[in-house]
């Protein structure tokens, strides 16, 4: 089944530490998305990429970082520089201009937490 | 800048109850525009996606509508169930290579 997979589902992060989420995905599509969650509140756009080897900042992209090295393959890192990385991650990928492409999917998430 | 609101924030019904959720956006120029139920500490699922030429996409109970010169769309949810309980948030793009402008959502409770 074609789909998009985030891991791991929990993360904890340590003061100072530097964590990497992983985001892959199987429906060949071009363009792959990282958005935040707080609780109670919309989404915000964290990077998002629409082709291989490219990757454009988005709202909230201060102390984070991703590589677009594999189409499939779109990894975000949370630095030690983002104060207050406590949030649900979402992962998103769209195809191409095709009507039947166009519906952003979404992963399952993974909620980080500070220790 | 796009902004997009949903109205209410949180609703609360009785089942069987058909209900109306609301979504504005201030830039009617959009490409298209998409509904997502988000289950608590889930992802979004794709509902219903409505191009900026239609005027409205059906999906079983759920039937979307787009009036983009009012900047407003809406779901409609026939005979409501317990099982309908979620946040739904929508989205609008405004060109086909842009990024998607999410609402806050509409947190939705059916009461059995």
């Amino acid at each position: 089944d074609g789909g998009i997979t985030q891991s791991p589902k929990y993360l904890f992060r340590k003061e100072g530490q530097n964590v990497t989420l992983s985001c892959e995905q199987n429906l060949n599509h071009d363009a792959m998305y990282w958005y935040r969650q707080d609780p109670g509140q919309g989404l915000r756009l964290i990077y998002y990429s629409q082709i291989v080897n490219d990757f454009q900042k988005g709202d909230i992209a201060e102390g984070y970082s991703v590589s677009r090295e594999k189409k499939e393959s779109f990894p975000l890192t949370v630095t030690s520089a983002q104060k207050n990385p406590t949030a649900f991650y979402l992962c998103a990928s769209i195809g191409g201009e095709l009507a039947t492409n166009e519906k952003l999917l979404f992963g399952s998430g993974t909620q980080l937490s500070v220790l | 800048k796009q902004e997009v609101t949903q109205i209410p924030a949180a609703l609360s019904v009785p089942e069987g109850e058909n209900l109306v959720l609301n979504c504005s956006f201030t830039d009617s120029a959009i490409y298209n525009l998409q509904w997502f139920r988000q289950d608590p500490g889930k992802g979004l699922t794709s509902l219903l996606l409505i191009q900026s030429s239609q005027r409205e996409q059906t999906s079983g109970r759920l039937n979307a509508s787009l009036d983009k010169s009012s900047g407003r769309s809406t779901l409609y949810i026939a005979a409501s169930q317990p099982g309908d309980s979620a946040t739904y948030l929508c989205a609008v793009k405004e060109t086909s290579g842009s990024r998607l402008t999410f609402g806050e959502g509409t947190q939705l409770t059916v009461n059995p």
